[in-house]
């Protein structure tokens, strides 16, 4: 069994200033993480994701995410938040890695607000 | 064009009406994927299916059916729709291996049910 638990429903920052959305998550296997974001009235859009290889992954657009099994987390940070940034963020998780993965498991999302 | 395709991207229905959504991919991938999005719900999983003879019920699979017609179509299918059925559903596939293992989503069908 898997789960995703995104800690915050909704996240406002001012433009220029850190972001850090939160991600908790539970896995019978050793899991691969994802990090989507989805602008409004738009799809899906992969920002990052690790599957067991480096604990900190680099994504798109200066995002990045570490994996921190200790506490079952994957937290979502960028430096410096952009107007762009504005978005519903999900974090996301797959039992195994590679061709085992099966599906995968949403958090309910993270709405992130930035202000100017 | 898009490795995903769904098709409508966007429908208005009646209750009781059948509707069919559809979703072609032309990424070789053996996995596809029916997930919908409710506000504040993420994305749940209503149907997956591993290959053209394998199809698995999602965590909401009540009130729908698919069809694998081949590797690269998978169907959704509505037979009597209502309104809690109101949402954006997306097809993804997902495929390849060891690091490259990715998901690709499609961009989405919004349906409406009046």
């Amino acid at each position: 069994a898997q789960s995703v638990t995104q800690l915050d429903s909704h996240v406002s920052v001012s433009e220029g200033t850190p972001v850090l959305l939160r991600c908790n998550y539970s896995s019978s296997y050793s899991p691969s993480l994802f990090w989507y974001v989805q602008h409004p009235n738009k799809g899906l859009q992969l920002l990052l994701k690790y599957t067991s290889a480096a604990t900190l992954v680099k994504g798109i657009n200066g995002f990045e995410a570490e994996f921190k099994k200790s506490e079952t987390s994957f937290h979502l940070t960028k430096p410096s938040a952009h107007m762009s940034d504005a978005a519903e963020y999900f974090c996301v998780v797959t039992a195994g890695s590679g061709a085992g993965s099966y599906q995968l498991t949403f958090g309910k999302g993270t709405k992130l607000s930035v202000i100017p | 064009d898009a490795d995903v395709t769904q098709t409508p991207r966007n429908r208005i229905t009646k209750t009781g009406k059948r509707i069919m959504l559809e979703c072609s991919q032309t990424k070789g991938h053996d996995r596809m994927y029916w997930y919908r999005q409710d506000p504040g719900l993420g994305l749940r999983l209503i149907y997956y299916s591993f290959d053209v003879k394998d199809i698995n019920k999602g965590e909401i699979s009540d009130g729908y059916s698919v069809s694998r017609q081949a590797q690269a179509k998978f169907s959704l299918s509505l037979e009597s729709a209502i309104p809690n059925q109101t949402a954006l559903y997306f097809c993804a596939t997902s495929g390849g291996t060891g690091g490259n293992y990715g998901y690709t989503f499609g961009s989405g069908t919004r349906l409406t049910v009046v």
